[in-house]
């Protein structure tokens, strides 16, 4: 049973337009959602969080928006480059539980 | 600085034989966790443990075994290789709830079973 589910399975956006990331959920109980992304040939590396209490949380040209109520969730990247094409990853859990429960990540190729 | 080291980064191995994916932490992270990773499928979690001598199935674990000697090494153990477990394989660590710590994952090893 997928409990987090990504959409666009792939996208491509021109440099400097904005890149918009969908995710959705199934299990109201979970309370934390972390992004990771991944460059080819490397592991994910954490790029931002939320927690469930917040509806917004900004880090530099990376946004991500929370929508309880939904249960979705979403990351903005605005001024897009180059070299933010890379593999997403939405990601949740629950603070009290040992298991993260990704996503099946959305490929971003941003063209210069 | 603290880190996740995997080895081997590449590996060959014969269908039938026993092949073993090896994780190295000094994040002093109680947790760890074994992926394998296929397009199309995302992260699939295949073992984790909460601690040395600990180990936990995950989502997907038929055909593969862990062992945590200790904190700091966690290992992935394929006792009888089969083609369809090539794929990449990826070690990560977390902190223990309910911080918010998150993964910290290693670059990878990239499995071909042959």
């Amino acid at each position: 049973q997928q409990q987090v589910r990504q959409s666009p399975q792939s996208l491509t956006v021109w440099e400097g337009g904005t890149t918009v990331l969908t995710c959705s959920y199934e299990d109201s109980t979970f309370n934390y959602f972390p992004w990771y992304q991944q460059f080819p040939g490397e592991g994910p590396a954490l790029l931002i969080s939320i927690l469930s209490v917040s509806d917004k949380k900004e880090d530099g040209r990376f946004t991500t928006f929370f929508n309880k109520r939904e249960k979705k969730l979403s990351l903005h990247i605005i001024d897009s480059q180059p070299g933010d094409s890379a593999t997403y990853f939405c990601a949740a859990r629950h603070t009290n539980a040992y298991k993260v429960i990704f996503g099946k990540g959305t490929h971003l190729h941003v063209l210069p | 600085e603290a880190a996740v080291t995997q080895s081997p980064r590449n590996k060959v191995a014969v269908t039938g034989g026993k092949v073993t994916l090896s994780c190295n932490q000094t994040n002093n992270h109680n947790n760890m966790y074994w992926y394998r990773q296929d397009t199309g499928h995302g992260l699939r979690l295949i073992h984790y443990s909460y601690g040395a001598g600990s180990t936990e199935k995950g989502d997907i674990p038929d055909g593969y075994k862990a062992s945590r000697p200790s904190q700091e090494n966690f290992s992935l153990i394929l006792e009888l290789a089969t083609p369809s477990q090539t794929s990449v394989y990826f070690c990560a660590s977390g902190g223990y709830p309910p911080s918010n710590s998150d993964y910290t994952f290693g670059s990878g090893t990239r499995l071909l079973v042959i």
